[in-house]
């Protein structure tokens, strides 16, 4: 069974500051990962997923099928960065790829 | 265009009875899938629907069932509810062929 591993309950970093929130997962296969984030009384809402490639408002996560890994990164953190940053796998299973599995998350807070 | 719609947002129930969910997906949507989000837990596949047939399905007991109808709206329904069905309920749909979901705002249930 696949399992997705975020090891930081808990990130803090001061605004310009970089951030990089890890990611680990588990699968044999080849899955796609993705990056959520839920704002402050706000919906979870897709962040990037590895397949596109782009970057979103700063945020970039390369797929390190070596390590296992899916670090989102960016180099200069702003405030509104705050959030709860969820990984998440999905693999195709009975014709659908969306059965996502997330990890437990992260939550970040940008200190002015 | 609308988001997905999840109602009701609140619900408290009594050990025992049953309850029943709704969601109505992004119109052209076909796919819904259903997460519980628990803080010991976090956020848990359930099921998933396209074209009214479940596709996938989460290690929940048969207490978790659902249901898609024609024009795409879903439901759960939890019956003889127990303590620890105490969650966030999240929807989430999508366009059927990949991986990226959008999600609602939930229906907290509180199972006194």
């Amino acid at each position: 069974a696949q399992r997705v591993t975020q090891p930081e309950k808990l990130l803090s970093v001061f605004k310009g500051a970089p951030v990089e929130l890890k990611c680990n997962y588990s699968y044999s296969g080849s899955p796609e990962l993705f990056w959520y984030v839920q704002y402050s009384r706000q919906r979870l809402q897709l962040l990037l997923r590895h397949i596109s490639r782009e970057s979103i408002k700063g945020f970039t996560a390369d797929l390190n099928k070596g390590e296992t890994s899916f670090h989102l990164k960016k180099p200069f953190a702003q405030e509104e960065d705050s959030a709860m940053y969820y990984c998440a796998l999905s693999v195709n299973s009975g014709g659908s790829n969306y059965k996502l599995t997330f990890g437990k998350g992260t939550l970040l807070t940008v200190n002015p | 265009k609308a988001g997905v719609t999840q109602t009701p947002r609140y619900l408290i129930k009594t050990r025992g009875q049953q309850v029943t969910l709704s969601c109505s997906p992004i119109s052209g949507h076909r796919s819904v899938s259903w997460y519980q989000q628990t803080p010991g837990q976090g956020l848990q596949f359930l099921f998933e629907y396209f074209s009214e047939t479940q596709r996938n399905k989460g290690n929940f007991p048969g207490r978790f069932s659902g249901r898609q109808f024609s024009n795409s709206r879903s439901e759960m329904n939890v019956s003889t509810l127990e303590l620890g069905d105490s969650a966030l309920y999240l929807c989430a749909s999508g366009r059927g062929d990949v991986g990226e979901a959008f999600f609602g705002q939930g229906t907290r249930l509180t199972v006194v």
